[in-house]
């Protein structure tokens, strides 16, 4: 939680509304993970972004979700028309190179927990 | 995907040493073994990583066999304050995804 910059920190939405959701990583790390934690589960793997890239987004749903790290400010989580199976914590996580298989720790943010109504 | 096995829960008492052992058999040769703290409503905390052997920080330790295929995170003397979800996971792939199980479930009672 060491810096990872999350908000908001809560957000309510009614159904069919939009959600995003922002991410200013650590200083000095340029790879920013998203993470969604349902009630009572472990966090699942949504998207990886470097700078304006996508690296790896097999966790994403395919439709109303996406994602992006421009080259200035933060990441943002972007859910459109939303529903209320995507009431859930978002957790954003940053590295400064490739993440835990190079030894390198990953941190993360303190959440963004979304209410879908 | 490395998948790991941790226990569901696990209860202690205070000032008592607790040991969680994660299974993580099919973990890849450059993968790093990286424990996390989660309290309620909180995002995952950083509580160490290593590769072999044994590391120790201020907060824990850490034991991973020579075959890798397990480790066990070691908390000394707990207090009520250490009750959280703790988290084993192996990293893998290009992508570096890391797939939380479901964690344990540690109580620490007075």
């Amino acid at each position: 939680n060491a810096g990872v910059m999350q908000n908001p920190r809560h957000l309510v939405r009614r159904r069919g509304q939009e959600a995003r959701l922002r991410c200013s990583p650590m200083k000095g790390h340029s790879h920013v993970y998203w993470y969604r934690q349902l009630p009572e589960e472990g966090l699942k793997f949504m998207v990886y972004l470097q700078k304006e890239n996508i690296i790896d987004e097999s966790g994403m749903p395919k439709e109303r979700f996406s994602a992006e790290f421009p080259k200035e400010g933060p990441s943002i989580l972007r859910i459109q028309q939303v529903v209320r199976g995507d009431s859930a914590a978002y957790f954003c996580a940053s590295s400064p190179n490739q993440g835990a298989n190079t030894g390198n720790t990953i941190y993360f943010g303190e959440g963004s927990w979304l209410t879908v109504v | 995907l490395a998948k790991t096995t941790q226990p569901i829960s696990m209860d202690s008492y205070e000032g008592q040493e607790v040991n969680i052992t994660c299974s993580h058999n099919n973990i890849a040769t450059n993968d790093y073994i990286t424990w996390y703290q989660q309290f309620p409503s909180q995002g995952p905390r950083f509580i160490i990583q290593g590769y072999k052997t044994k590391v120790t920080n201020e907060v824990a330790s850490l034991f991973i066999p020579a075959d890798r295929k397990s480790s066990t995170l070691s908390l000394p003397r707990v207090s009520l304050s250490d009750t959280a979800v703790y988290y084993c996971l192996v990293g893998e792939g290009a992508g570096n995804m890391l797939t939380f199980g479901g964690g344990t479930r540690l109580m620490v009672k007075p």
